[in-house]
């Protein structure tokens, strides 16, 4: 069964860092891109970047590019997401998702983790 | 970058009602579309890719049609667990991916 389990909920200041994880399981963990999608309170998704594990390729969407920072560790099937310095404005749930790649059906997210809620308030 | 808007933004039905939902890109994506439902609380799931085809375990009530610009997601006879938001999500153009803003159905 694939599974994607986030790490928990955060609770930061404004200008803490931190690195929320990601951890693929029950398929080919290097085979697959992972995403990162932001979903503000009471609003839509916002894709921000993905990442392929097999060798770190990462591409960001414009909106997230210097914003945040993707990275893997595929020696134990995580993916990762980071911020160097939290504002009030990145308070969000965050979602990981698998991206399934077809030739002839584009690409979508199959798979979702849980969700981590990340909380940044003084 | 292309666009995707969805119509309406929330729609009220009853339970054994046929709705309809559209999406439309600002330029034309080939088949390359999907849908997820997301309940509250819930991640999204995946229920419908490359415009029409349905992804496994997912209800046959489920149809999606469309292509170039125009899209559409159908729900034959809603049922209570339908009540949710959708999101289209184009996929014509890797890496980039764009979502609707969600279409709310609520119960009437």
């Amino acid at each position: 069964e694939v599974q994607l389990v986030q790490s928990g909920a955060e609770v930061k200041k404004p200008g803490e860092s931190l690195k929320i994880s990601c951890k693929g399981s029950g398929y080919s963990f290097t085979s697959y891109w992972i995403g990162w999608v932001r979903q503000m309170p009471g609003k839509g998704l916002e894709w921000m970047g993905i990442i392929y594990p097999g060798d770190s390729d990462t591409r960001y969407s414009p909106s997230f590019q210097g914003q945040v920072t993707i990275s893997a560790d595929k020696s134990i099937s995580t993916a990762y997401l980071q911020w160097s310095s939290l504002k009030a404005s990145d308070t969000a749930m965050y979602y990981c998702a698998r991206l399934r790649i077809a030739a002839r059906s584009g690409h979508y997210f199959d798979y979702w983790g849980q969700g981590t809620l990340v909380t940044v308030s003084s | 970058d292309i666009q995707m808007t969805q119509s309406p933004s929330s729609v009220s039905a009853s339970v054994g009602d046929r709705v309809t939902i559209t999406c439309r890109a600002s330029q034309g994506i080939s088949s390359w579309l999907a849908w997820y439902q997301q309940k509250p609380g819930k991640a999204p799931k995946l229920l419908i890719y490359a415009a029409s085809s349905l992804q496994s375990g997912v209800p046959s009530r489920f149809s999606g049609s469309g292509s170039g610009t125009d899209f559409t997601l159908t729900i034959s006879s809603l049922q209570p667990e339908d009540f949710a938001t959708y999101y289209c999500q184009q996929a014509n153009s890797f890496p980039h991916i764009t979502f609707g803003q969600g279409t709310r159905l609520e119960i009437k």
